[in-house]
């Protein structure tokens, strides 16, 4: 089965600064698709960036990137120029389509406090 | 363009009773998936519908069980309730459920069993 480790609990950061959440993952398979949402206090989860295993290149959105290193199994989540509004629960999830179908697996979440 | 429309928000129910929540996908979607939320447990994988047809199903007892309508509308249905099914309920819509197009989730409902 598949498993996602999000070993932060916790983490706090300055606004403007830069932030890394960490993400590793479990799995035999080599096609899959790694995401980052977001679950600020709405409650609503937010796709904040996705990576296909297949693709070398490291996605970018905005202020969001990543570092996939699929030989490690990690996946984490670089946040630069922090935001007040970047405070929230951030899940790491993964998801195997040929073997277990469109299902999300999650990690259990980091929240992330930025601080002004 | 609206966005996943869970309700209702929040509900209060007592053991043993049962209860239906309702998920509308943004239009044109197809896939509507569900999923858990509890502090201990995180977030679980429930089932997927797509055209009306369940797709995929988590590890969840039978109590749990789900519908989808021709218009892609969505229902989840958890009978004989028990403490322990007080959670966040999200579901999550997309085109056709493939990861190319991204999932969309609603706020949730929030069930908490007395």
């Amino acid at each position: 089965a598949q498993t996602v480790t999000q070993s932060q609990p916790e983490m706090s950061v300055q606004e403007a600064e830069t932030v890394t959440l960490s993400c590793t993952y479990d799995t035999s398979e080599s096609n899959y698709y790694l995401f980052w949402y977001k679950q600020p206090p709405s409650r609503q989860m937010i796709l904040v960036i996705r990576q296909e295993a297949y693709k070398q290149q490291n996605a970018t959105e905005n202020r969001f990137s990543v570092n996939f290193q699929k030989a490690a199994k990690s996946f984490s989540l670089k946040i630069s120029d922090s935001q007040l509004g970047d405070t929230a629960m951030y899940f790491c999830a993964f998801m195997n389509p040929m073997e277990y179908g469109n299902k999300l697996v999650f990690g259990a979440g980091t929240i992330l406090r930025v601080k002004s | 363009k609206a966005g996943v429309t869970q309700t209702p928000r929040y509900l209060i129910k007592t053991r043993g009773q049962q209860v239906t929540l309702s998920c509308s996908p943004i239009s044109g979607h197809r896939s509507v998936s569900w999923y858990q939320q509890t502090p201990g447990q995180g977030l679980q994988f429930l089932f997927e519908y797509f055209s009306e047809t369940q797709r995929n199903k988590g590890n969840f007892p039978g109590r749990f069980s789900g519908r989808q309508f021709s218009n892609s509308r969505s229902e989840m249905n958890v009978s004989t309730l028990e403490l322990g099914d007080s959670a966040l309920y999200l579901c999550a819509s997309s085109w056709t459920g493939e990861s190319d197009y991204g999932y969309t989730f609603g706020s949730g409902t929030r069930l908490t069993v007395v």
